[in-house]
């Protein structure tokens, strides 16, 4: 079964500094997708940034970036420029789309970050 | 806003009764996610529905069940209910294509007192 694991349950960061949130996950697929999910205190579910296995390229959105190793298995998330709405759970995510037919997700436990002024 | 949308926000209900969650897809989507978010059990999935169609099913209780209706709304019923199943019940939306990214609703907050 795949798993996803985040090692850090919480982490904390100076405003305008940059942070790393590191996710693992365990697969024998070579076709999948990689998801950042933030959950601020509304706990609003909302998609940070989507990463596609077989593209090397690592993805981007603005000031969150992803550092995607496939051989490790390493899916880690990078926040530039830390803005205190960017306090929230970060959620890792894994889906495996068993041929199209769902693509539901697997979660990690979570980091709870804290941006301070 | 994700154009997700559930009804109702938070629910308190005794044990051994039976809620209904609802759950309105984004414009376009044809596939409903539901997954319960817990503090023992985290965020785990718990049942996919296809244009009405049961495509997956994860950790879902026997107590549980889900349907999707012509309109494409969802629905998930839980019934006698344990002081164990208060948690943050999310639905969520896709498009049909591998890989898509899912839309969550702000979840219904279920207390079993």
């Amino acid at each position: 079964a795949q798993t996803v694991t985040q090692s850090q349950p919480e982490m904390s960061v100076q405003e305008a500094e940059t942070v790393t949130l590191s996710c693992t996950y365990d697969t024998s697929e070579s076709n999948y997708y990689l998801f950042w999910y933030k959950q601020p205190p509304s706990r609003q579910m909302i998609l940070v940034i989507r990463q596609e296995a077989y593209k090397q390229q690592n993805a981007t959105e603005n000031r969150f970036s992803v550092n995607f190793q496939k051989a490790a298995k390493s899916f880690s998330l990078k926040i530039s420029d830390s803005q205190l709405g960017d306090t929230a759970m970060y959620f890792c995510a894994f889906m495996d789309p068993l041929g199209g037919a769902t693509n539901k997700l697997i979660f990690g436990t979570g980091t709870l970050l804290a941006v301070q002024p | 806003d994700s154009g997700v949308t559930q009804t109702p926000k938070h629910l308190i209900t005794a044990t051994g009764q039976r809620v209904t969650l609802r759950c309105s897809p984004r414009s376009g989507d044809l596939s409903v996610y539901w997954y319960q978010q817990s503090l023992d059990q985290g965020l785990q999935f718990l049942i996919h529905y296809y244009n009405g169609e049961e495509r997956a099913k994860g950790n879902i209780l026997e107590r549980f069940s889900a349907q999707q209706f012509p309109d494409l709304h969802s629905e998930l019923n839980l019934s006698s209910l344990e002081l164990g199943d208060s948690a943050l019940y999310f639905c969520a939306s896709s498009r049909d294509r591998v890989g898509a990214e899912a839309f969550f609703g702000q979840g219904t907050r279920l207390t079993v007192v």
